[in-house]
């Protein structure tokens, strides 16, 4: 079936360390979106990507789309504990989105 | 600008018995969605509304899940009987249009605990 694939499951970093969560489809996607959950809460929208090798940053947040507009990352520089959270990719495909199983960034104590 | 409101937070039932959950969407928002959510996983969509119209249930389980949304504003979604393997959160989000590039707002969820 329909599926967007991300990876790791888990990232342990020390505070200050780089994050990256990749997101992967078999199919062309229409558009990407990037959520942020945080422990306990709901799933809130960060981003949206749609042009073929888009790049867009926040802060010390950038988000790619790949040129096949087939795959995603998010990469996070100089994590923070207020990143502490689940980040889901959701690729656009006929009016649906495929929700990836999410990328847990843990902070290291 | 008040968010998606979802009731009850929590809900602890015995399987077999029947739950529901309710929804508020956000005003004007014409496309509502009902997810589930398990420990460790992604949402996973259950039913997809445009205006009173489930325009995707693909995924509900239609044998116990039931949905409605009467008057294309609140839904309810009802489970009949209840599982064990139902435990899980169940999110509501809604957006102002049906199409995947429209940002999803979600509300808090209700956690289902079914023993």
């Amino acid at each position: 079936g329909q599926q967007v694939m991300q990876i790791p499951q888990y990232q342990h970093v020390q505070e200050g360390e780089d994050f990256t969560t990749y997101c992967n489809s078999s199919t062309t996607l229409s558009n990407i979106q990037w959520y942020k959950q945080r422990p306990g809460g709901h799933p809130v929208f960060l981003i949206q990507l749609v042009k073929s090798g888009e790049v867009k940053k926040q802060k010390r947040l950038t988000f790619q789309f790949g040129e096949a507009k087939k795959n995603s990352s998010l990469h996070i520089t100089a994590t923070q504990t207020t990143d502490v959270g689940t980040y889901f990719c959701a690729g656009g495909r006929n009016y649906q989105l495929i929700w990836g199983a999410g990328t847990k960034l843990i902070i290291k104590p | 600008e008040a968010g998606v409101v979802q009731s009850p937070r929590y809900k602890i039932i015995e399987k077999k018995q029947p739950v529901a959950f309710w929804c508020n969407p956000i005003s004007g928002h014409n496309t509502l969605y009902w997810y589930r959510q398990n420990l460790g996983q992604g949402p996973e969509l259950l039913i997809r509304y445009e205006n009173e119209e489930a325009v995707d249930d693909s995924q509900l389980p239609k044998d116990r899940f039931s949905a409605e949304r009467l008057k294309g504003v609140d839904s309810t979604l009802k489970i009949q009987p209840a599982e064990l393997g139902d435990s899980a959160v169940y999110l509501c989000a809604s957006s102002q249009g049906t199409a995947s590039s429209y940002e999803q707002y979600f509300g808090p969820g209700t956690r289902l605990t079914v023993t």
